[in-house]
């Protein structure tokens, strides 16, 4: 099975700074990669799929890029509504999700 | 605009079994998988298995094989998820979600979520 790992698992920072939160494979996936937020008590958002590709509806500040087994999910200056648990998820072989990073106000 | 409704809140002994359904609408139901999650308190998102509807076979992940059965009902665009030998650790909120974009697969982005279902497992 594919494994996922995920850097931070916490992070402190402030309204208006730029975040990147780094997803690793364990074996290569191309850019069968996504994104997702999750807020306590809300189901999960999906923001990015395809490694980079802005699912609707989402802000322009979240970005997402690689390729292979190393992804980055970046915001570009955060707001409020972005403080909660980040998951990247492999859909290259069956589904695998990353064991989370959570970003807090610092 | 597709939405998918959860059954309610569970409580469950030790030993049993539970069965939660995922209503949809608003898109085309036989050609796209539905898939489960579930969260555990303090923990991350696990991915449980699939069904596309139009074929029924479902998708299991391994550390879910022979404990979790996933099934459609066309007539009512309605999944189920039955868990069995329920333990503790299975205390979860269990959410449905659809695969968005392709049809005909199990493996892809979750693009629509249910609000998720809270099954809780008494000794």
């Amino acid at each position: 099975d594919i494994q996922m790992t995920q850097s931070p698992s916490s992070l402190s920072a402030s309204l208006g700074d730029r975040v990147t939160i780094t997803c690793r494979a364990s074996q290569s996936i191309s850019t069968h990669l996504n994104w997702y937020q999750h807020k306590p008590g809300r189901a999960p958002r999906l923001l990015i799929y395809a490694a980079s590709i802005l699912q609707s509806g989402v802000p322009s500040r979240f970005s997402g890029s690689g390729s292979g087994t190393d992804f980055t999910l970046t915001i570009s200056s955060l707001r409020p509504e972005d403080f909660a648990t980040y998951y990247c998820q492999q859909s290259y072989n069956t589904l695998t999700f990353g064991p989370g990073t959570r970003l807090e106000i610092k | 605009q597709v939405q998918l409704v959860q059954s309610g809140a569970e409580v469950k002994k030790a030993g049993s079994s539970v069965k939660v359904s995922c209503k949809t609408s608003g898109g085309t139901f036989r050609t796209y998988a539905i898939s489960w999650v579930r969260q555990a308190p303090g923990q991350g998102l696990e991915w449980m298995g699939g069904v596309i509807p139009m074929f029924g076979t479902p998708h299991y992940a391994r550390d879910f094989q022979g404990r979790v059965t996933i099934t459609a009902d066309e007539t009512t665009s309605t999944v189920y998820m039955e868990l069995s030998s329920l333990r503790s650790e299975d205390t979860a909120v269990y959410y449905c979600a659809r695969v968005g974009g392709a049809e005909m697969t199990t493996i892809g982005p979750l693009s629509q979520w249910g609000q998720g279902t809270l099954v809780t497992v008494s000794s």
